[in-house]
């Protein structure tokens, strides 16, 4: 069975420090999904990495996909008010012919002023 | 604009009956999927369906059914069989695997 654990589960940082958040999957998997979803909304697409080795930059947010770690970060430079939000990782099974998503719980992420 | 749209928004289910989460999609995607999310979790799939006339049950389809006649439509019934339905409910859709999901905005479903 698939399991996706991301650590910390809550991370409270004071803006412009960084930070990353690490998530981990058990068993094979060469696609890595990450979202984001602010409180009561729905969940915004932020990266996809589909090989290992990939990394992908938007802003302050740069995300890595190592397969033989079996092993994504997300990191945050210079965190701002506007990046607190909840972060899931979200792993797809190998050979599937759709995208059949397994979540993490989720990193609550809060950035103070 | 291309979207998901779910509705309602908010809906109350009293013990016994069955309700009816509504997902439209006007990207043509064929790919559907439900999703629950239970507060400080991450998400769960209930249902997806990769073609018309044509669904898969995910990790928690007890208690829930699905329909696929229409390309854009994926309609939910949460049945009298679930017990705990009380959850936010997410739709999504995508063009082909490999690509990144897109999501509806949610119904958040109470039990009275």
């Amino acid at each position: 069975e698939l399991k996706v654990e991301q650590n910390p589960l809550f991370l409270s940082m004071q803006e412009g420090k960084n930070y990353t958040i690490y998530c981990n999957y058990s068993t094979t998997s060469d696609r890595l999904y990450w979202y984001r979803q602010d409180p009561g909304k729905s969940l915004e697409s932020l990266f996809v990495l589909l090989s290992n080795g990939a990394v992908k930059q938007e802003g302050r947010l740069m995300a890595s996909l190592d397969t033989k770690a079996r092993l994504s970060t997300l990191h945050i430079t210079a965190a701002v008010h506007d990046l607190s939000a909840t972060y899931f990782c979200a792993v797809d099974l190998i050979g599937g012919a759709t995208n059949k998503l397994i979540f993490g719980t989720g990193t609550l992420l809060a950035v103070q002023p | 604009d291309g979207g998901i749209t779910q509705s309602p928004k908010y809906l109350f289910r009293k013990e016994g009956q069955n309700v009816t989460l509504s997902c439209e999609q006007n990207l043509n995607h064929d790919a559907m999927y439900w999703y629950r999310q239970d507060p400080g979790q991450g998400l769960r799939l209930i249902y997806y369906s990769q073609i018309v006339n044509d669904f898969q049950k995910g990790d928690i389809a007890e208690g829930y059914s699905v329909s696929r006649e229409k390309k854009e439509s994926f309609p939910l019934t949460v049945t009298s069989a679930q017990k705990n339905p009380t959850a936010f409910y997410l739709c999504a859709s995508t063009e082909v695997a490999n690509e990144k999901l897109f999501f509806g905005s949610g119904t958040q479903l109470s039990v009275l």
